[in-house]
């Protein structure tokens, strides 16, 4: 299957700095890809939409200002939390569609960040 | 409001069981449907996608869609302690890029 790298796998940070936490196609250019964030033993949920070229699309109630998206090409798209707060403190997983119609999601590996 | 159903669980079923997993979801327009398998502490692994209705198998999976009854499962034949993780069902419109995921079902196979 398709691979998608995250980077880091885990990050401890003090409250008030950013992290910038990395997405890669490996082995297919994605024009498109997900950040979701998950809670302990939640589900999924999306945070925004990553556009190559463009601005990402925001799910309601995510703020902009605070995730910062850039997909500055076909294989890379970043998510830096700004200003992290221990609530911010979750698993942050990047994905992308792939497939003959962009059918098929494949995860990243996730990154577990814990804001002290 | 565009729902996907599962019951969190835990499901927990003896090694060599047959384990069988259940999604009900909302949207009629639903076209692709996955079940993806989650570790703790992981992110989610794709294990069976299925998009007509019927069954599907692979290897030890095998997924059934009953599109009319809005229904999806997953059955895992030959249960290992392995096989021990949440399990997401996960549903696509057609045409969109977007899938919208149950909460998951833990699974647990004891020995």
């Amino acid at each position: 299957g398709a691979v998608v790298s995250q980077h880091p796998s885990w990050v401890i940070c003090k409250s008030g700095t950013s992290v910038k936490i990395e997405c890669r196609s490996l082995d297919f250019q994605a024009t498109t890809m997900f950040w979701y964030r998950q809670f302990p033993k939640q589900s999924l949920m999306l945070m925004a939409t990553s556009n190559e070229g463009s601005k990402a699309t925001y799910e309601q109630g995510v703020e902009k200002d605070k995730f910062l998206i850039n997909h500055a090409s076909l294989t890379l798209s970043t998510l830096t939390v700004t200003s992290a707060h221990p609530e911010d403190s979750s698993f942050y997983i990047c994905s992308a569609p792939t497939g003959l119609a962009n059918e098929k999601l494949f995860f990243g590996s996730g990154t577990q960040l814990s804001v002290l | 409001q565009k729902e996907v159903e599962q019951n969190s669980g835990p499901l927990s079923v003896p090694e060599g069981a047959i384990a069988s997993l259940n999604c009900t979801y909302s949207d009629r327009g639903s076209q692709s449907f996955f079940w993806y398998r989650q570790y703790s502490g992981k992110s989610p692994e794709l294990i069976m996608s299925i998009y007509s209705n019927g069954d599907k198998e692979d290897g030890r999976f095998t997924a059934q869609l009953n599109k009319a009854s809005q229904y999806v499962s997953l059955l895992i034949r030959d249960s290992q302690p392995s096989d021990s993780a949440t399990y997401l069902c996960a549903v696509k419109r057609g045409g969109s890029y977007i899938p919208t995921f149950g909460r998951g079902t833990s699974l647990i196979v004891h020995p």
